[in-house]
């Protein structure tokens, strides 16, 4: 299977604090994608990092992609309730026309 | 962020029956959309690449005779799940490709429950 892992499958955390998701992939990449999905809804798109950038920020998120590694991380700082939502990485792989393959997903849990 | 409207959100239908899902980009044009299956607390697996004007180009082990695609216009793509079984339960979604940003912006997904 090409579908990259994430890590941890599952983050409890307070208010306030931090979250750091983790995403390894498998093959050589154009972008690295992530997104939020709320229980039982679509997928909301958040951040695109492209495969020559190593951070980008998009206020509370910070994204990094490590090519060498094969992997990227997801901060969300300040964490609040709503942020409550699985959160998936996707690639977008050379040669594959755009197609994205999903990470197995992390279920971020804040609690007040 | 661009608007992908999916329709309907849930469907309940008896065994055997044909269920279709629309998938609409509502303020852009899309010659690319995207079928996605998730399964409870699961990641996404592509189903299948819709592409106007031409025939859906489906991944391995997705039955082409089972899930109609029809993209027949820049912003609607058809998902026709036919002689549904239970089996066939689950949530599918959507997406449309923005060529300009090359993101893909989601519908809100389909909660198909075959009895």
């Amino acid at each position: 299977s090409q579908q990259g892992e994430e890590d941890p499958q599952a983050l409890s955390i307070q208010e306030g604090e931090n979250a750091t998701m983790n995403c390894s992939y498998k093959t050589s990449i154009n972008n690295l994608q992530w997104y939020r999905q709320n229980s039982g809804r679509g997928l909301v798109h958040l951040i695109l990092i492209r495969s020559n950038e190593r951070e980008k920020h998009s206020g509370r998120l910070r994204v990094t992609l490590d090519t060498s590694k094969k992997s990227s991380s997801l901060l969300i700082t300040a964490s609040r309730a709503a942020d409550t939502a699985s959160y998936f990485c996707a690639t977008d792989a050379t040669g594959t026309a755009s197609k994205l393959t999903f990470g197995t997903g992390t279920r971020l849990q804040v609690t007040l | 962020g661009a608007v992908v409207s999916q329709h309907p959100s849930r469907v309940i239908c008896k065994s055997g029956t044909s269920v279709k899902i629309e998938c609409r980009s509502l303020d852009f044009q899309a010659t690319t959309m995207f079928w996605y299956r998730q399964f409870p607390k699961k990641s996404l697996m592509l189903m299948a690449t819709s592409n106007e004007g031409s025939k859906a180009t489906y991944e391995q082990g997705v039955e082409k005779d089972k899930f109609l695609i029809n993209h027949a216009s820049l912003t609607l793509s058809t998902l026709t799940v036919t002689s549904a079984h239970p089996e066939d339960s689950s949530f599918y979604i959507c997406s449309a490709r923005q060529v300009a940003k090359n993101i893909q912006y989601f519908g809100a997904g389909t909660r198909l429950s075959v009895l």
